[in-house]
């Protein structure tokens, strides 16, 4: 059964803490995405990799990094530089970052702050 | 600044009814226009998508209307049913932005029986 699985569904951080979302897809798709969701704002996109070894910033990448080491795998690191880290992940993919390629995305992760 | 401007925010709508969201945008670079449906907990997943060369795309229930001159384009959603009940995101794409997406603020429908 393909798909993206993000994990873990729910996070918690204490302030100062680095904490990494796991962002997994077997549709053997070349392009991931991850995107911030607030309440009102939509989706806004923080980094993307079109393959592997290959990633770019997005509109908010400050406090973020990520890496693409596998094609399957692309994990997203919310740093203690990332004021306001409390949102809702999202992960996608598509088979290549080319033109109207549609994105598939996972269920998401919530991210709060103890 | 949010280039795709999403309204209502919110939308109830009575079952049999016909919802409808617009969307509005600046960029004459846009030109790929997918709308998204998010249940609560979930991802969003596309729905249906149209670009500028047609007016009009019709997938049952679902159909995408574009005004180009205008920069608009709407949702709209015959036969409203309670299982159409989510959070819906119109987005668009620039012909110089790879397969980056560009999101309006979402609109939460809620279709009551």
């Amino acid at each position: 059964d393909g798909g993206i699985t993000q994990s873990p569904k729910y996070l918690f951080r204490k302030e100062g803490q680095n904490v990494t979302l796991s962002c997994e897809q077997n549709l053997n798709h070349d392009a991931m995405y991850w995107y911030r969701q607030d309440p009102g704002q939509g989706l806004r996109l923080i980094y993307y990799s079109q393959i592997v070894n290959d990633f770019q910033k997005g509109d908010i990448a400050e406090g973020y990094s990520v890496s693409r080491e596998k094609k399957e795998s692309f994990p997203l690191t919310v740093t203690s530089a990332q004021k306001n880290p409390t949102a809702f992940y999202l992960c996608a993919s598509s088979i290549s970052h080319s033109p109207g390629q549609p994105q598939h995305f996972g269920d998401g992760t919530r991210l709060s702050i103890l | 600044q949010q280039q795709v401007k999403q309204s209502p925010q919110s939308l109830i709508v009575q079952k049999g009814g016909i919802s409808i969201i617009n969307c509005a945008y600046e960029n004459t670079a846009f030109d790929y226009f997918p709308w998204y449906q998010q249940f609560p907990g979930k991802g969003p997943a596309l729905l249906i998508a149209i670009r500028p060369d047609v007016s009009e795309k019709k997938e049952g229930r679902f159909t995408i209307s574009f005004n180009k001159s205008a920069k608009q384009f709407s949702l709209h959603i015959m036969d409203s049913q309670p299982g159409d009940s989510a959070t819906y995101f119109c987005a668009a794409r620039a012909n110089n932005a790879g397969n980056m997406l560009t999101f309006g603020g979402g609109t939460r429908l809620m279709v009551k029986p």
